[in-house]
């Protein structure tokens, strides 16, 4: 069955320290990841995106995410987080159907 | 330019009504896509078009709901006799290609009294 899987339904991290948010994924058809921020009210943006190519991959906001495919995951990091960064991170999925299945989320929370 | 719009951002009925949701993609998109976010969720997958027609639409939850896009642009999700149940953010989200970047709208928020 193919299935996202985020662990962490919360996250508290000190402001300058880093973090990392976990996405896992059961598929047995090769994938197109991506991962979503959603602030306060706001609509989802896009963070980064994996197609192919280059297993480490850069987005916005100094977010970078790295595929892992023996492990089936895409994990999230950034190395040092800022207040403006609380938010809801959602992990989504292209299973090769065109429609996106998403984790249930990591809400971070940045404690000054 | 302009992004993924969505009308109304929200929406109060009563139980039973008929309720009508509006979402204008991005220029040229071609595909659109339809999802519904439960408090405290992520959003799941109701239905895709590609062009005019729907090319998916396994995630609508039963016979009350429909979509449609009968120009290749603007799409209306439509529930008939609502219930409770269906009160949820409702995402509107287009892409030029199905398996590439989806752009979200701000979603409406419907609240079934």
């Amino acid at each position: 069955a193919q299935s996202v899987t985020q662990l962490d339904s919360q996250v508290p991290v000190f402001e300058e320290a880093p973090v990392e948010l976990r996405c896992n994924y059961s598929s047995s058809v090769s994938v197109y990841l991506f991962w979503y921020v959603q602030y306060p009210n706001q609509g989802l943006q896009l963070l980064l995106k994996y197609l192919s190519g280059s297993t480490l991959v850069k987005g916005i906001n100094g977010f970078e995410a790295e595929f892992n495919k023996s492990q089936t995951s895409f994990h999230l990091r950034k190395p040092s987080v800022h207040i403006s960064d609380t938010a809801e991170y959602f992990c989504a999925i292209n299973f090769g159907n065109e429609k996106l299945t998403f984790g249930t989320g990591t809400r971070l929370t940045i404690i000054p | 330019g302009a992004g993924v719009s969505q009308t109304p951002s929200n929406k109060v009925t009563e139980k039973g009504k008929y309720v009508e949701l509006r979402c204008d993609p991005i220029s040229g998109h071609t595909a659109l896509y339809w999802y519904r976010q439960s408090l405290g969720q992520g959003p799941e997958f109701l239905i895709y078009f590609q062009g005019t027609g729907a090319a998916d639409d396994s995630g609508l939850p039963n016979d009350r709901f429909f979509a449609v896009r009968p120009e290749g642009s603007v799409s209306t999700l439509k529930i008939q006799r609502t219930e409770r149940g269906d009160s949820a953010v409702y995402l509107c989200a287009s892409s030029l290609a199905g398996w590439n970047e989806q752009f979200f709208g701000p979603g409406t928020r419907l609240t079934v009294l």
